[in-house]
């Protein structure tokens, strides 16, 4: 099983829209949960981290559950600029800080 | 600020080929890590290093050997290519206790 496993998409909205998806996690020891953005193939950025309160940055919106071991991500009021594959990212302390990825949910917004 | 940088962007090698992918950061950052990324998986780690003179096996390491003389830079070689090698490699730093990686704009290696 993998550690890290998300739904790949495509999410196709239309500009404006709310797009949600989850990515549950396999260890339940794991201590820090991200989103990070890629577009493209390019590089991966940090896009927020996750809180075990939920957190919101802008129109984005994450959420943790601990006991079901997933994460989510909220866009609401979807941009064009919004399109792009969010990979969700699990620290386990026990690893040395390496961070776990998950292939990624690909996000198309249209206009 | 160059930050973190890797060359070459984009490598076209034949099996069997000695390759070195370069990576340097310019933030003094501690660890460093190469990960690969190909269609349907995750970004994969490679090798890590938590220091100068100090690396490990990631999740992928067999065929690839690194190493670390300098903070700044973390060169991955590719020993004999091979054609199951071929991915985007993508360097990362991140500096002591902070969690947030910083990652390059990746190596795009074609292996024929």
């Amino acid at each position: 099983r993998k550690e890290v496993e998300q739904d790949p998409g495509p999410f196709n909205v239309p500009e404006g829209a709310t797009v949600a998806f989850n990515c549950t996690y396999s260890n339940s020891a794991s201590q820090s949960f991200f989103w990070y953005r890629q577009d493209c193939r390019k590089e991966p950025k940090l896009l927020m981290s996750v809180y075990s309160s939920g957190n919101e940055d802008g129109r984005f919106t994450a959420q943790l559950n601990r006991a079901s071991q997933y994460i989510s991500l909220l866009i609401r009021d979807s941009k064009l600029s919004d399109s792009a594959t969010y990979l969700c990212v699990v620290n386990n302390y026990s690893n040395d800080y390496k961070l776990s990825f998950g292939a990624g949910t690909t996000v198309t917004v249209r206009a | 600020d160059a930050g973190i940088t890797q060359s070459p962007r984009y490598k076209i090698t034949e099996t069997g080929r000695q390759v070195t992918l370069m990576c340097h950061q310019t933030w003094s950052h501690s660890y460093m890590f190469w990960y690969r990324q190909d269609l349907g998986h995750g970004l994969r780690l490679i090798y890590y290093s938590a220091a100068a003179d100090i690396t490990d096996k990631g999740e992928v390491p067999d065929g690839y050997v690194v190493s670390r003389s300098k903070t700044e830079n973390f060169p991955l070689t590719l020993e004999s290519a091979t054609r199951s090698q071929t991915s985007v490699y993508f360097c990362a730093s991140r500096g002591g206790f902070a969690e947030t990686q910083y990652f390059g704009p990746g190596t795009r290696l074609l292996v024929l």
